[in-house]
């Protein structure tokens, strides 16, 4: 089962807009959450993580907030540029402190939303 | 700092056949993941090695198998191909020690087609 659940699936927004993006999660041993970019053809890369201890990060145009008592975490792109047109990737991962068997290497991802900035 | 390289780029199959995908860690690097990217399944984990031990294994057959040499480089194998193993093959590679120790980075993934 999808331990990750991200929306919406798409979202197209004016250049100068912000693009949200949201991400729930079930399991409350998660306690790393990364968001990834990925333009076609090319691998994800880490744009901004996040870990339960604080509610919000900013870097640059890009902030997560997070909210562990709703068990949701969200990514807000400020003054959205055609340069940021990709799919970003929430995931979540077990232990970063204190890594157990299952948790190793593991990052679980959400479906990925498609963002279009237009002109 | 050169990032994390996957060789080859882009492979065609056939059904049956069995292949083998090249990692190579960011240097410094000793952990590397491996991921199946499909459009219906998404990212998905296959497995994860450190000191050439395989410590972190997900939900897919045996035919898929993996490991990594001393110096934290990786291989993936699939073999007996089938259609659905058509993908984008990532791999990721994280500093132990790190404080996120799965701050994972990835390469730019191998494309396999099974025909």
């Amino acid at each position: 089962q999808q331990q990750v659940k991200q929306s919406p699936q798409s979202l197209i927004v004016q250049k100068g807009g912000i693009s949200i993006i949201n991400c729930a999660y079930e399991n409350t041993a998660f306690d790393y959450f990364p968001w990834y970019q990925q333009f076609p053809g090319k691998g994800p890369a880490l744009l901004i993580a996040i870990r339960p201890d604080v509610s919000e990060k900013k870097e640059g145009r890009f902030t997560i907030s997070f909210n562990k008592s709703a068990k949701q975490f969200s990514l807000h792109i400020m003054d959205s540029q055609p340069g940021d047109s990709a799919t970003y990737f929430c995931a979540a991962s077990i232990g970063s402190r204190r890594p157990s068997t299952d948790s190793w290497g593991k990052l679980q991802f959400g479906a990925g939303t498609q963002v279009v900035v237009t002109p | 700092k050169a990032g994390v390289t996957q060789t080859p780029r882009y492979l065609i199959k056939t059904r049956g056949q069995q292949v083998t995908l090249s990692c190579s860690p960011i240097s410094g690097h000793r952990s590397v993941s491996w991921y199946q990217q499909t459009p219906g399944q998404g990212l998905q984990f296959l497995f994860e090695y450190f000191s050439e031990t395989q410590r972190n294994k997900g939900n897919f057959p045996g035919r898929f198998s993996g490991r990594q040499f001393s110096n934290s480089r990786s291989e993936m194998n699939v073999s007996t191909l089938e259609l659905g193993d058509s993908a984008l093959y990532l791999c990721a590679s994280s500093r132990e020690g790190s404080l996120f120790y799965n701050e994972q980075f990835f390469g730019p993934g191998t494309r396999l087609t099974v025909l």
